[in-house]
């Protein structure tokens, strides 16, 4: 079956501009993740949702971040104001439920900002 | 505050010749460790999940073992398309998230 996907694959904007990265689970997993991993190093977690909610927001770095799930499958994640310290790869992950449960992977989006 | 620490951070080796990578973790309440393989510019993909001290698990050339401390993923007679950046990752028991160490770069030559 299909994995998850994201898209685009690579975003490149300007410092100050507004972007979107969105995240399509694989089919029937209720819990999404997502994780941001700077070059070199491991990914770091942002938020995660069940369904609709987000239950875990403790990871997003600032207020400019911001992630929904309106209908409890595709994920949107949002940034403001870029800056050139959001450049990374932001990952997306699911599971089939929450818990000890393997979470897999999309391919990332790499976000560049100049 | 769980923290995941691997070693080392690159590691070459001939085809053939075997070796273990580390993963030393601190967590309040494991309630799993799991293993990750990156090749470049993909997504992480799942490896292993282990729940308790003791346990093991094999696939193919893999091995991942764990302990109250510390994970280990032994490599026998690796070939070159096991090169590869190994992650590993806690989960407590509190949350549902992974905390991730650097990663090994592993590089097999033939």
């Amino acid at each position: 079956g299909a994995g998850v996907s994201q898209t685009p694959s690579n975003k490149v904007t300007e410092k100050g501009k507004y972007v979107e990265l969105r995240c399509d689970p694989i089919s029937g997993h209720t819990a999404l993740y997502w994780y941001r991993q700077s070059l070199g190093q491991g990914p770091e977690f942002l938020i995660y949702f069940q369904g609709t909610g987000a239950a875990d927001d403790s990871g997003l770095p600032n207020d400019r971040f911001f992630a929904v799930r309106p209908e409890g499958s595709v994920s949107t994640l949002k940034i403001q104001r870029t800056e050139r310290g959001d450049s990374a790869v932001y990952l997306c992950a699911s599971s089939r439920t929450p818990g000890t449960v393997e979470q897999y992977f999309g391919p990332g989006t790499r976000l560049t900002v100049t | 505050e769980d923290q995941v620490t691997q070693s080392p951070e690159a590691l070459r080796l001939q085809e053939g010749e075997s070796s273990s990578l580390n993963c030393s973790y601190t967590v309040s309440g494991l309630r799993g460790l799991f293993w990750y393989r990156q090749d470049p510019g993909k997504g992480p993909e799942f490896l292993f999940t282990l729940y308790s001290a003791g346990e093991e698990k094999e696939k193919e050339r893999l091995k991942a073992t764990l302990t109250k401390k510390e994970s280990f993923l032994h490599i026998t007679a690796p070939k070159p398309e096991d090169s590869a950046t190994y992650l590993c990752a806690v989960q407590a028991r509190a949350g549902n998230m992974l905390t991730f160490g650097g990663g090994t770069r592993l590089m097999v030559k033939p």
